[in-house]
């Protein structure tokens, strides 16, 4: 499976838009892009999920460039409540919940 | 509530005891998925099943560790002789076999303390 890697952490305030970015050189032509956020003492809960251009959902937006060696998560008007690690995994679209996941984004967004 | 449900959420035990986790899927999903997690780390995989059969197993899963899907339903896992290292979050996922991507649904978590 593709290695990824994105940022420790980020800072945020609310009402801002916040856009993080995963690098995945490696990877491979049948590969889906999917993000997870997962809050303090939960389990990580699916977000949003893409193979190329543009997603997106009640939730956020994924965007994916052509060569598709890095995607972006876009958060709209973050609350306090969008503050959580957000991962960003890649992989076959068929491997169900066996999933890599990565050290991930921790977000704070601030009032 | 219909999702992934884990028990118990928090185990605290002594060192060289044997401790069991168990964690009712969402129903219809036929796929369950073990994991453990360190603090400040991503998840890691530990198993899966397939109904009741047990299709991958982790290198992380050492022999102390178990799991079982008797009926295709609930799952346990077991470690045994715990040491101070097991200390960690459990999550339990499920999803559907086909059709749904790598959409899973995880459990809360049983957050093991080994003293």
């Amino acid at each position: 499976l593709a290695k990824t890697t994105q940022p420790i952490s980020m800072d945020s305030y609310e009402g801002q838009e916040v856009n993080i970015t995963c690098s995945h050189n490696n990877i491979a032509t049948n590969d889906y892009i999917t993000w997870y956020q997962q809050f303090p003492s939960q389990g990580p809960r699916f977000i949003i999920q893409g193979y190329k251009t543009k997603v997106t959902n009640e939730v956020a937006s994924l965007f994916i460039p052509a060569d598709r060696k890095s995607s972006t998560l876009s958060l709209p008007r973050v609350s306090l409540s969008d503050t959580a690690v957000y991962y960003c995994l890649v992989g076959p679209y068929n491997q169900g919940g066996k999933l890599i996941f990565g050290q991930g984004t921790e977000l704070s967004v601030k009032p | 509530d219909t999702g992934v449900s884990q028990d118990p959420r928090h185990k605290i035990t002594k060192r060289g005891q044997n401790v069991t986790f168990r964690c009712d899927p969402i129903s219809e999903h036929n796929r369950l998925y073990w994991y453990r997690q360190t603090l400040g780390q991503g998840p890691e995989f530990l198993t899966y099943f397939q109904n009741e059969a047990q299709l991958e197993k982790s290198r992380l899963l050492s022999d102390r560790f178990s799991a079982e899907r008797p009926k295709g339903s609930f799952s346990t896992l077991e470690i045994q002789r715990t040491e101070q290292g097991d200390s960690a979050m459990y999550l339990c996922a499920s999803s559907l076999e086909v059709g749904t991507g790598t959409e899973a649904f995880f459990g809360q978590g049983t957050r093991l303390t080994v003293v």
